[in-house]
C-alpha cells in the first residue's frame, strides 16, 4: 500500500555498513517508522522520523527526506544478530502505518 | 511500563473450523489496537484496526472478523477456517505511553502461528 518500495534482498559482511532505502508515496505522510523483525518474531521499533535529517541511536540510524518521499536506514558494525527483515512503515496523516514487504539483511563473517 | 499478551503461540485448525485469537494490552488506556497478518516471507497485511470499544475498520474483506469488547481486549475470530487462512497473526497496540505522551509506534505481540490443515 501507499506504494511502499524497499529492496527484497541484501547482503553484507561483518563489521561493515549497510543502508537499506525504502521510498513511499508522499501525499498525506506523517512520519516513517523502521522495525527489526527476527525470523519467526514479531517486529520491533527501532527508529521513528518526522522531521528532514538524520537520527542517530547507537550502531543504527535513519535518515528522512520528506519531500522526495525516501528513507534510509544505516546499520554500522554489523553483527551477526544484525540478521534480520528490516521493515520500512510510513506513519499517515490517518494515525495508521503501513508497511513495506521488508528488507532481508543476511550478514556473513 | 505497558505490555501486550497475545495467545496461543500456535495453532493447527482443520478447514472449516472456527477461530477465536485474543489479545490484551495493559498499562495504558484507549489504545489504537490492530490484527496484522504475515504469510511466509511477505509484509504485514492490515487485517483490523480499532480506536475504541465496539469501533472495528475492516481493512481486507474476508472470512475474518474482529471485536473489541473492552478497552484494552481485541479479539480476532472466524466461523469457518480457509486454507488461506494460514499465517502469522500479530497483534499491535499504539497510544498514551507514559507521561501522557502519544507514541504512534506500534508495539506488537509474540504472534500467532496458525496452520489450517
Amino acid at each position: 500500500g501507499q506504494n511502499i518500495d524497499q529492496p527484497t534482498e541484501m547482503t553484507a559482511t561483518e563489521g561493515a555498513i549497510v543502508q537499506i532505502n525504502c521510498t513511499y508515496q508522499t501525499s498525506g505522510f506523517n512520519g516513517l517508522f523502521w522495525y527489526q523483525q527476527h525470523a519467526g518474531e514479531a517486529p520491533t521499533f527501532l527508529s521513528y522520523n518526522v522531521l528532514d535529517g538524520l537520527e542517530e541511536k547507537g550502531r543504527f540510524s535513519s535518515f528522512l527526506s520528506r519531500s522526495k518521499g525516501y528513507s534510509y536506514l544505516l546499520l554500522k558494525e554489523l553483527q551477526m544478530k544484525d540478521s534480520a527483515s528490516y521493515l520500512c512503515a510510513p506513519l499517515w496523516k490517518a494515525g495508521k502505518s503501513t508497511f513495506g514487504d521488508g528488507t532481508t539483511l543476511t550478514v556473513k563473517p | 511500563s505497558q505490555t501486550i499478551h497475545q495467545w496461543p503461540a500456535t495453532l493447527v485448525q482443520p478447514v472449516g473450523s472456527p477461530l477465536s485469537l485474543e489479545c490484551t494490552v495493559e498499562g495504558t488506556s484507549n489504545p489504537n489496537l490492530y490484527w496484522y497478518r504475515q504469510a511466509a516471507g511477505r509484509g504485514l497485511q492490515l487485517l483490523f484496526y480499532s480506536v475504541g470499544i465496539g469501533q472495528i475498520s475492516s481493512e481486507v474483506p474476508q472470512n475474518l472478523s474482529a471485536s473489541r469488547p473492552q478497552d484494552r481486549q481485541f479479539i480476532l475470530s472466524s466461523k469457518k477456517l480457509l486454507l488461506s487462512d494460514s499465517g502469522f497473526y500479530l497483534c499491535a497496540w499504539s497510544g498514551l505511553k507514559g507521561q501522557g505522551e502519544v507514541d504512534y509506534g506500534y508495539t506488537f505481540g509474540s504472534g500467532t502461528r496458525l496452520t489450517v490443515v
